[in-house]
């Protein structure tokens, strides 16, 4: 089973319009992180957001929002009034304790590719 | 400027013919790794480093090999080059090895093997 899991794999919307990106996770660690990268058609990854297992507080930047939910494993991404300078590949991971010492290990989905389309 | 340098950016080489991508941090950050990534499959991870001198495999180790000798710099190295190793290479760097450091990410290795 995939660790995070991005089912959407592009998604198309219209200027304007919201959209929201899904991921789901898969953990047995009680503390964890989880991320948001964006990838715009340039390559390069940018990060969006950090949040921690124990702040389930939902986050607000913007057109940018994130809402986390414990109970369903979900850390999902919304753009309102989305732009065309908002098209790229969207990469959510989990940042989480390896076996041996306790180091980190990130995790990506496969990525979201959104088309923004003016 | 903090950033994560890898060279070189495009490189298209043969099969069996050794080389190194280079990654440098300036950001004084404990963790490096590096990651590959492919259409349909995100980004994978290939080593990481918690330290100076201390290194382990990520998801995909095999054909490459790594070393952090200094903190700044964590090289990747292939070995033999095979067509299945055609991808784009990310090195990123975070400030801890512990989770959580926000990973940062140079701009990206495109790497052709023919």
């Amino acid at each position: 089973a995939q660790k995070v899991t991005q089912a959407q794999t592009e998604i198309s919307v219209v200027e304007k319009e919201d959209v929201t990106l899904d991921c789901v996770y898969e953990t047995r660690d009680t503390t964890y992180y989880l991320f948001w990268y964006k990838q715009p058609p340039s390559g390069e990854l940018v990060f969006l957001i950090r949040r921690n297992s124990f702040d389930e507080q939902n986050e607000i930047s913007g057109r940018y929002s994130w809402n986390f939910q414990k109970s369903t494993s979900s850390f999902n991404f919304t753009i309102t009034a989305s732009q065309v300078v908002d098209s790229a590949v969207y990469f959510c991971a989990l940042s989480e304790a390896t076996d041996s010492g306790g180091y980190q290990k990130v995790t990506f989905g496969i990525g979201t590719k959104l088309q923004v389309i003016p | 400027e903090a950033q994560v340098t890898q060279n070189p950016r495009y490189l298209i080489t043969v099969t069996g013919k050794k080389l190194t991508v280079t990654c440098s941090q300036n950001m004084n950050h404990e963790y490096m790794s590096w990651y590959r990534q492919d259409p349909g499959l995100g980004l994978r991870q290939i080593y990481y480093s918690m330290n100076v001198e201390v290194t382990d495999k990520g998801d995909v180790p095999e054909g490459y090999k790594v070393s952090r000798k200094e903190k700044r710099n964590f090289p990747l190295i292939l070995e033999s080059p095979s067509p299945n190793q055609t991808s784009l290479y990310f090195c990123a760097s975070s400030p801890r090895a512990a989770i959580g450091g926000t990973i940062y990410f140079g701009e990206g290795s495109w790497l052709t093997v023919v």
